[in-house]
């Protein structure tokens, strides 16, 4: 069955730099389009950035570009999201998320993992 | 920018729950509806505005284009009672924005 798996996350201090990873199992990785999406204590989810299934294409909040930079590796089924200059409203539980159909974008996410806490705090 | 009503739906276990999402400028048919329960992850209820992803019971539905969207969740039961996010697709640049959310609590 298809899984992902969050890793990564943790306790950082403003102004530190983070690496989250998610590992995908259960189907073509190389074929779907994939999501990380956040989530803060209590808020709904906001979408962070995208990649296109061969990883050439590369989508970012507007909020959060310069910061974040999404990558994957598809020869070992991995998605990264590196995270810098973190601060404080980057609290938030981190979920990689694929996409519905196969080589698009915007068919929904139909897929996601547990998520990874990503905490922010002095 | 997305918006949806009302905030809080409280309705009865087989009633119907309608409940509405709004962009800002047109996206098309580019939207999905997802449901969230407590602690876990969102689940993917419709996409294109109105095409059920697998498994979805037929209970749910979806309408709507341009920036005008409705989500209907027929003869409501138990297992319904979440909070529903609706979320755009913007084609150019691809982007994508979460709304606020719709709470459907037990009358």
């Amino acid at each position: 069955q298809v899984q992902l798996v969050e890793s990564g996350g943790g306790v950082v201090q403003p102004g530190e730099s983070l690496r989250l990873s998610c590992v995908g199992s259960g189907f073509t990785f190389s074929t779907y389009s994939i999501h990380w999406v956040r989530q803060a204590p209590g808020k709904g989810p906001e979408w962070v950035a995208v990649v296109s299934y061969d990883g050439t294409r590369t989508y970012y909040a507007e909020s959060l570009k310069g910061r974040f930079t999404i990558s994957r590796d598809n020869s070992k089924n991995m998605l990264f999201l590196h995270m810098s200059n973190l601060t404080v409203e980057d609290t938030a539980l981190y979920y990689c998320a694929r996409e519905n159909l196969a080589y698009y974008f915007g068919s929904g996410s139909s897929f996601w993992g547990q998520g990874t806490l990503v905490t922010v705090a002095s | 920018v997305m918006t949806q009503s009302p905030a809080i739906l409280s309705v009865s276990p087989g009633e119907t729950a309608t409940l509405s999402c709004r962009a800002s400028q047109s996206v098309g048919g580019n939207l999905a509806w997802y449901q969230q329960k407590p602690g876990q992850a969102p689940r993917l209820l419709i996409y294109s505005a109105s095409t059920r992803a697998t498994g979805v019971p037929a209970r749910f539905s979806g309408s709507g284009s341009g920036t005008e969207f409705t989500l209907t969740i027929s003869s409501l039961q138990s297992e319904d009672f979440a909070v529903y996010y609706c979320e755009q697709y913007n084609n150019w640049p691809p982007l994508f924005t979460f709304g606020p959310g719709t709470t459907v609590d037990l009358k």
